[in-house]
């Protein structure tokens, strides 16, 4: 099957640094999305790596690495409002279908 | 730029009956797809539509269906309803050209008693 593999909660203090981890399948991996997604709200797309390496947007960057079939979420300089659940998402042999993880959610406390 | 809408917001339905769900996209996005999120099963797959076409589909029974129309509205319908429909169902749109970047509707929550 297609599955993916992130921590199910996360606990940080404001202002310091947090690593969310995805580890996925790889037979006919395409690419890998980071979604946010507060209570009671909709998912909204956070960032994309195709390639090896890391995509810095602002204080959240996503890493990738196709040899180790891992991926992970960075969040610097945490805020209370980065309180949420985060899903890394896949899409596999080119489909246009994403699969999403059953999300970690992270709690920051002051 | 309008976001993503669904209609309607919240549904409360009877076991047996069915249900029409509603998706209008961003203006000038081609594809729209359909999740089901759940607390258990999290954020499931249901089916991708561009240009009026299927193009992929998640592994739900035959009850769940869908299309989408020439303006690129998309409706899903969900027949014979059981108490496991009950879930939020989301629809997202994206230009078609790749899936990664999609942008979410706030929902329909659907109650099946």
């Amino acid at each position: 099957g297609q599955s993916l593999e992130q921590p199910s909660e996360v606990t940080a203090v404001e202002g310091a640094i947090v690593q969310i981890n995805c580890t996925y399948q790889t037979s006919g991996f395409y690419g890998l999305s980071w979604y946010q997604q507060h209570d009671g709200g909709a998912p909204t797309f956070l960032s994309y790596n195709g390639l090896d390496g890391l995509e810095e947007t602002g204080r959240f960057s996503s890493f990738l690495s196709r040899s180790d079939s891992y991926g992970y979420l960075l969040l610097q300089e945490l805020q209370m409002k980065d309180s949420a659940s985060y899903f890394c998402a896949v899409s596999y042999d080119s489909s246009y279908k994403l699969i999403f993880g059953s999300g970690t959610r992270l709690l920051v406390r002051p | 730029k309008a976001g993503v809408t669904q209609t309607p917001r919240y549904l409360i339905k009877t076991r047996g009956q069915q249900v029409t769900l509603s998706c209008s996209p961003i203006s000038g996005h081609r594809s729209v797809s359909w999740y089901q999120q759940t607390p258990g099963q999290g954020l499931q797959f249901l089916f991708e539509y561009f240009s009026e076409t299927q193009r992929n589909k998640g592994n739900f029974p035959g009850r769940f269906s869908g299309r989408q129309f020439s303006n690129s509205r998309s409706e899903m319908n969900v027949s014979t309803l059981e108490l496991g429909d009950s879930a939020l169902y989301l629809c997202a749109s994206s230009l078609g050209d790749s899936p990664y970047e999609q942008y979410f509707g706030p929902g329909t929550r659907l109650t099946v008693t």
